[in-house]
């Protein structure tokens, strides 16, 4: 079965960077592009972004452009998010989620990581 | 940016009872690529409908999404003690892809 098992995350400094991991599992990781989600605490869903692990192709929320960064590593079937120069207001649960559709950005979000938790604070 | 609005902000019902929440965005979602999320206190979203009108792989159908171009509903036609959650509705057919609020539906 599709599984997304996430990793990293923790408390982190104002300025610093944090990189989450997202290991995939029982499906072929290069045929569906992988999406960030996160989501502050009480607060809705914010898209940051996509990586179509087939290509390297990324398409990054306006808001979080020039601090992160979406790769990829097919040998171990594993997408990473790094975010840099962190702030309060980046204190967020933060998931991965796998498209519906294979080779789509345009997918709906069926299958979803356990979520990883990135608190900013001094 | 599309941006979704949902309503209203917390729908107060009983078991039983049929919910209607809706989602409106500020212009045309393109090709209806409009989906809807349950996400219960600590865990992930769950996908219930894309496309705003297909049900997600075991979805029970109790759940179902209408509607297209601006506004969508999602209506859940008994509640069942496990449907009281937040739902989301997201569309997906341009960039950047955008959330809505939220709709909480808690036990009247």
């Amino acid at each position: 079965q599709v599984q997304l098992m996430q990793s990293g995350g923790g408390l982190k400094e104002p300025g610093a960077s944090v990189k989450v991991s997202c290991k995939a599992s029982g499906y072929t990781f290069n045929s569906y592009v992988i999406s960030w989600v996160r989501q502050a605490p009480g607060q809705g869903l914010e898209w940051m972004g996509w990586i179509n692990p087939y290509n390297g192709n990324t398409d990054y929320a306006q808001t979080l452009q020039g601090r992160v960064s979406m790769t990829t590593d097919t040998s171990t079937s594993t997408a990473y998010m790094e975010l840099r120069s962190l702030r309060s207001d980046d204190t967020a649960m933060y998931y991965c989620a796998r498209g519906r559709v294979s080779y789509s950005s345009s997918s709906s979000f069926k299958y979803w990581g356990q979520g990883t938790l990135v608190s900013v604070s001094s | 940016e599309i941006v979704l609005t949902q309503s209203p902000g917390t729908l107060s019902l009983s078991p039983g009872e049929r919910a209607t929440l809706s989602c409106r965005a500020s212009q045309g979602v393109s090709r209806n690529y409009l989906a809807w999320y349950q996400q219960k206190p600590g865990q992930a979203p769950r996908l219930l409908v894309f496309g705003a009108s297909s049900r997600a792989t075991g979805i029970p159908d109790r759940f179902s999404g209408s509607g297209s171009g601006t506004d969508f509903t999602l209506t859940i036609s008994r509640l069942d003690p496990e449907d009281f959650a937040v739902y989301y509705c997201q569309q997906y057919g341009s960039s950047p892809s955008t959330f809505g609020g939220g709709t909480k539906v808690e036990i009247k």
